[in-house]
Protein backbone atom coordinates (compact mmCIF):
# COMPACT_ATOMS: atom_id res chain seq x y z
CA UNK A 1 0.00 0.00 0.00
CA UNK A 2 1.48 3.82 -0.42
CA UNK A 3 1.89 5.57 2.47
CA UNK A 4 1.23 8.92 2.78
CA UNK A 5 3.12 11.23 5.25
CA UNK A 6 1.60 14.96 6.26
CA UNK A 7 3.83 17.26 7.90
CA UNK A 8 3.11 19.43 9.96
CA UNK A 9 0.72 17.01 12.15
CA UNK A 10 -0.55 20.57 13.51
CA UNK A 11 0.18 24.24 13.55
CA UNK A 12 -0.89 27.38 15.11
CA UNK A 13 -1.86 30.53 12.77
CA UNK A 14 -3.52 33.74 12.65
CA UNK A 15 -6.38 34.80 10.26
CA UNK A 16 -4.54 36.67 7.65
CA UNK A 17 -1.58 34.20 7.42
CA UNK A 18 -0.40 31.91 4.57
CA UNK A 19 -0.36 28.48 5.73
CA UNK A 20 1.58 25.82 3.76
CA UNK A 21 0.86 21.86 4.59
CA UNK A 22 3.16 18.73 2.75
CA UNK A 23 2.31 15.55 2.24
CA UNK A 24 4.61 12.97 1.13
CA UNK A 25 3.98 9.79 -0.88
CA UNK A 26 6.01 6.58 -0.07
CA UNK A 27 6.37 5.89 -4.17
CA UNK A 28 5.57 8.21 -7.12
CA UNK A 29 1.82 8.53 -7.78
CA UNK A 30 2.36 11.35 -10.91
CA UNK A 31 -0.58 13.88 -9.50
CA UNK A 32 -3.05 11.67 -8.30
CA UNK A 33 -3.33 13.59 -5.13
CA UNK A 34 -6.21 15.03 -3.14
CA UNK A 35 -6.83 17.33 -0.39
CA UNK A 36 -9.58 17.50 1.71
CA UNK A 37 -10.75 19.92 4.92
CA UNK A 38 -12.36 18.90 7.71
CA UNK A 39 -14.15 20.89 10.48
CA UNK A 40 -16.34 21.20 13.39
CA UNK A 41 -16.73 17.16 13.51
CA UNK A 42 -18.73 17.38 10.05
CA UNK A 43 -17.74 14.88 7.05
CA UNK A 44 -14.37 15.93 5.32
CA UNK A 45 -14.98 18.12 1.71
CA UNK A 46 -13.01 18.00 -1.57
CA UNK A 47 -10.78 21.03 -1.90
CA UNK A 48 -8.28 19.83 -4.73
CA UNK A 49 -8.31 17.05 -6.66
CA UNK A 50 -5.41 15.67 -9.18
CA UNK A 51 -2.90 17.94 -7.09
CA UNK A 52 -3.38 21.16 -8.84
CA UNK A 53 -7.31 21.63 -9.49
CA UNK A 54 -9.66 23.62 -7.74
CA UNK A 55 -13.01 21.44 -6.86
CA UNK A 56 -16.12 23.72 -7.45
CA UNK A 57 -17.31 26.13 -5.07
CA UNK A 58 -13.61 26.21 -3.41
CA UNK A 59 -12.39 29.80 -2.63
CA UNK A 60 -9.10 30.46 -4.77
CA UNK A 61 -7.39 31.20 -1.50
CA UNK A 62 -5.90 27.47 -1.42
CA UNK A 63 -3.45 26.11 -4.04
CA UNK A 64 -2.37 22.74 -4.14
CA UNK A 65 0.85 21.76 -5.85
CA UNK A 66 3.22 19.15 -6.59
CA UNK A 67 3.68 15.82 -8.50
CA UNK A 68 5.62 12.70 -7.81
CA UNK A 69 6.22 11.94 -4.50
CA UNK A 70 6.25 15.84 -2.72
CA UNK A 71 2.93 17.56 -3.01
CA UNK A 72 1.65 21.04 -0.92
CA UNK A 73 -1.34 22.49 0.12
CA UNK A 74 -0.96 26.25 0.70
CA UNK A 75 -3.97 28.54 1.92
CA UNK A 76 -3.43 32.22 1.48
CA UNK A 77 -5.39 34.99 3.70
CA UNK A 78 -6.26 32.21 6.03
CA UNK A 79 -9.74 33.25 7.22
CA UNK A 80 -11.98 32.05 9.96
CA UNK A 81 -14.02 29.56 8.57
CA UNK A 82 -10.35 28.12 7.03
CA UNK A 83 -9.42 26.46 10.43
CA UNK A 84 -10.35 22.62 11.33
CA UNK A 85 -7.79 19.52 9.79
CA UNK A 86 -6.80 19.08 6.26
CA UNK A 87 -5.92 15.43 4.82
CA UNK A 88 -4.20 14.22 1.45
CA UNK A 89 -5.16 10.92 0.20
CA UNK A 90 -3.36 9.51 -3.32
CA UNK A 91 -5.80 7.96 -5.78
CA UNK A 92 -3.32 6.65 -8.18
CA UNK A 93 -4.00 2.96 -7.23
CA UNK A 94 -6.38 1.14 -4.70
CA UNK A 95 -6.28 0.73 -1.83
CA UNK A 96 -6.51 4.76 -1.99
CA UNK A 97 -4.75 5.91 1.18
CA UNK A 98 -4.96 9.29 3.37
CA UNK A 99 -2.36 10.97 5.15
CA UNK A 100 -2.84 11.53 8.99
CA UNK A 101 -4.15 14.86 8.93
CA UNK A 102 -3.11 18.28 9.83
CA UNK A 103 -5.01 20.36 12.37
CA UNK A 104 -4.91 23.96 11.67
CA UNK A 105 -5.91 25.61 14.67
CA UNK A 106 -5.39 29.57 15.94
CA UNK A 107 -2.51 30.92 17.67
CA UNK B 1 -28.92 19.62 -3.89
CA UNK B 2 -27.03 16.47 -4.14
CA UNK B 3 -26.71 14.74 -1.04
CA UNK B 4 -25.90 10.87 0.69
CA UNK B 5 -27.22 10.25 3.70
CA UNK B 6 -26.33 7.00 5.60
CA UNK B 7 -28.60 4.87 7.71
CA UNK B 8 -28.18 1.81 9.67
CA UNK B 9 -25.34 2.85 12.28
CA UNK B 10 -25.63 1.37 15.54
CA UNK B 11 -23.86 -1.19 18.53
CA UNK B 12 -23.03 -4.34 17.56
CA UNK B 13 -21.43 -6.95 19.62
CA UNK B 14 -18.04 -8.66 18.40
CA UNK B 15 -18.48 -11.15 16.01
CA UNK B 16 -21.93 -10.17 14.92
CA UNK B 17 -22.84 -8.83 11.48
CA UNK B 18 -23.64 -4.45 10.47
CA UNK B 19 -26.01 -3.66 7.64
CA UNK B 20 -25.23 0.35 6.21
CA UNK B 21 -27.55 1.91 3.45
CA UNK B 22 -26.62 4.84 1.76
CA UNK B 23 -29.79 6.86 -0.41
CA UNK B 24 -28.77 9.57 -3.27
CA UNK B 25 -30.93 12.15 -4.33
CA UNK B 26 -29.78 15.44 -6.33
CA UNK B 27 -27.82 13.87 -8.77
CA UNK B 28 -27.86 10.98 -11.30
CA UNK B 29 -26.63 8.37 -9.13
CA UNK B 30 -26.02 6.02 -12.34
CA UNK B 31 -23.28 8.47 -13.59
CA UNK B 32 -21.25 7.81 -10.29
CA UNK B 33 -19.27 5.50 -8.82
CA UNK B 34 -19.23 5.12 -5.13
CA UNK B 35 -17.24 4.42 -1.90
CA UNK B 36 -17.02 3.37 1.43
CA UNK B 37 -14.72 5.33 3.79
CA UNK B 38 -14.49 4.83 7.24
CA UNK B 39 -13.02 7.03 10.21
CA UNK B 40 -11.72 6.47 13.10
CA UNK B 41 -9.73 8.40 16.01
CA UNK B 42 -6.97 6.03 15.80
CA UNK B 43 -6.33 5.49 12.04
CA UNK B 44 -8.04 8.88 10.72
CA UNK B 45 -9.77 7.89 7.58
CA UNK B 46 -9.73 4.77 5.42
CA UNK B 47 -11.08 3.72 2.31
CA UNK B 48 -12.81 -0.15 2.14
CA UNK B 49 -14.91 -0.59 -0.88
CA UNK B 50 -15.14 0.69 -4.08
CA UNK B 51 -18.34 -0.14 -6.76
CA UNK B 52 -18.60 1.04 -9.75
CA UNK B 53 -21.60 2.89 -12.09
CA UNK B 54 -23.57 -0.23 -13.20
CA UNK B 55 -22.07 -2.57 -9.72
CA UNK B 56 -20.41 -4.65 -12.01
CA UNK B 57 -16.45 -3.85 -10.86
CA UNK B 58 -16.17 -3.93 -6.59
CA UNK B 59 -12.87 -3.85 -4.87
CA UNK B 60 -12.51 -4.01 -1.02
CA UNK B 61 -9.53 -2.80 1.71
CA UNK B 62 -7.35 -5.97 2.19
CA UNK B 63 -9.11 -4.96 6.56
CA UNK B 64 -12.49 -5.74 5.35
CA UNK B 65 -11.98 -8.46 2.44
CA UNK B 66 -13.61 -11.36 2.91
CA UNK B 67 -16.14 -9.98 5.44
CA UNK B 68 -17.79 -7.15 3.13
CA UNK B 69 -20.60 -6.81 0.42
CA UNK B 70 -21.12 -3.63 -1.27
CA UNK B 71 -24.01 -3.38 -3.62
CA UNK B 72 -26.40 -0.76 -5.62
CA UNK B 73 -29.44 -0.44 -6.48
CA UNK B 74 -29.56 2.31 -9.51
CA UNK B 75 -33.53 2.47 -9.66
CA UNK B 76 -33.35 3.37 -5.40
CA UNK B 77 -30.58 5.01 -5.73
CA UNK B 78 -28.94 3.73 -3.13
CA UNK B 79 -25.94 1.90 -1.72
CA UNK B 80 -25.44 -0.95 0.76
CA UNK B 81 -23.30 -2.05 2.73
CA UNK B 82 -23.05 -5.17 4.74
CA UNK B 83 -20.22 -6.82 7.00
CA UNK B 84 -20.10 -9.87 9.11
CA UNK B 85 -17.65 -10.84 11.58
CA UNK B 86 -17.00 -7.74 13.31
CA UNK B 87 -14.04 -6.69 15.02
CA UNK B 88 -13.22 -3.57 17.84
CA UNK B 89 -11.15 -2.11 15.17
CA UNK B 90 -14.09 -1.96 12.81
CA UNK B 91 -15.62 0.74 15.46
CA UNK B 92 -15.74 3.75 13.29
CA UNK B 93 -18.15 6.97 11.38
CA UNK B 94 -18.89 5.07 8.34
CA UNK B 95 -19.43 7.29 5.00
CA UNK B 96 -20.78 6.48 1.35
CA UNK B 97 -19.08 8.84 -0.73
CA UNK B 98 -19.13 9.93 -4.50
CA UNK B 99 -16.51 9.93 -7.22
CA UNK B 100 -16.09 12.85 -9.71
CA UNK B 101 -17.22 11.49 -13.12
CA UNK B 102 -13.56 11.74 -14.43
CA UNK B 103 -11.77 10.98 -11.67
CA UNK B 104 -12.28 7.74 -9.49
CA UNK B 105 -10.86 8.29 -6.73
CA UNK B 106 -11.76 11.61 -5.69
CA UNK B 107 -14.24 12.23 -2.91
CA UNK B 108 -16.60 15.29 -4.02
CA UNK B 109 -19.72 13.86 -2.32
CA UNK B 110 -19.86 12.50 1.10
CA UNK B 111 -22.65 12.13 3.69
CA UNK B 112 -22.63 12.75 7.32
CA UNK B 113 -21.13 9.41 8.36
CA UNK B 114 -23.12 6.49 10.22
CA UNK B 115 -21.50 5.22 13.57
CA UNK B 116 -20.59 2.01 14.10
CA UNK B 117 -19.39 1.02 17.34
CA UNK B 118 -18.19 -2.97 18.05
CA UNK B 119 -18.53 -4.00 21.75
CA UNK B 120 -19.84 -6.58 24.12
Amino acid sequence: DIQMTQSPSSLSASVGDRVTITCRASQSIMSYLNWYQENSGKAPKLLIYVSSTLHSGVPSRFAGSGSGTYFTLTISNLQPEDFGTYYCQQSYITPWTFGQGTKVEVK
Amino acid sequence: EAQLVESGGGSVQPGGSLSLSCAASGFTFSDHSLNWVRQTPGKGLEWISYISRDGSDIYHADSVKGRITVSRDNAKTSLYLQMTNLRAEDTAAYYCTRNLKDNSGSFDLWGQGALVTVSS
